[in-house]
């Protein structure tokens, strides 16, 4: 079975910039979760899809990043403009359905802002 | 506001030996916990869970021990090897079903096993 994928696995911007993530979740895996990991601290949810609608989005910061989950697949983050307290490491996990507290995750995109 | 938190950064021991790795929790609600493993330039791999109707839950080598009262878990890996040498991240999930598949991750905890 095909983990989830992400690309790119890492990225260099300067600050005002826009970034854009892309993640493919494992195949049949109804929701799809963005995490931001900020260095020395664990992973935050950023936002969660069931299927191609958003469950929480309560802690993505709307002025600059906004995600979709078109044809409830694939997922895009983006960020714009970003900011220099935005480089991180930007995971994306997948479960099966909403109801199941196992995640897989994918290996993050490194984001490091100038 | 930390809700979970893992209050070692780091932990070093000897090959064969016992780890402990520690985690405390504010939030009441919680019901669910789970420990992730995460080697350098990977995502973080789920290792062991409980839920909170149960006190213990082993898994091979992996033990993970729940006390609601004091709000704690610990997750005990015995012997350990080289290979456990990661970063390990206790998480934890509120029931109700809003908050399914919501995990609250704590700082994570370095472990190096020596030979």
């Amino acid at each position: 079975e095909a983990g989830v994928a992400q690309s790119p696995r890492y990225k260099i911007i300067e600050k005002r910039q826009s970034v854009a993530f892309w993640c493919n979740p494992i195949s049949g895996h109804a929701t799809l979760y963005w995490y931001q990991q900020i260095l020395g601290q664990g992973p935050k949810l950023l936002i969660q899809f069931q299927n191609n609608g958003v469950v929480d989005d309560s802690q993505l910061p709307k002025d600059r990043f906004s995600a979709e989950r078109l044809k409830g697949v694939d997922s895009t983050l983006k960020i714009q403009p970003a900011k220099l307290e935005d480089s991180a490491v930007y995971l994306c996990a997948s479960s099966f359905n909403g109801n199941s507290y196992e995640q897989y995750f994918g290996p993050g995109t490194r984001l490091t802002v100038t | 506001d930390q809700q979970v938190k893992q209050n070692s950064p780091s932990l070093s021991v000897q090959e064969g030996r016992i780890s402990i790795l520690n985690c405390d929790y504010t939030n009441s609600m919680f019901d669910y916990f789970l420990w992730y493993k995460k080697y350098p330039a990977e995502g973080p791999t789920f290792l062991i869970s409980i839920s909170s109707i149960k006190d213990k839950n082993e898994d091979g080598r992996f033990t993970v021990f729940l006390n609601k009262s004091a709000k704690h878990l610990s997750l005990h890996i015995v012997p350990s090897q080289p290979g456990d040498s990661a970063v390990y991240f206790c998480a934890a999930s509120e029931e109700g079903s809003d908050s399914w598949g919501k995990l609250q991750f704590g700082a994570g905890t370095q472990v190096v096993v020596t030979p």
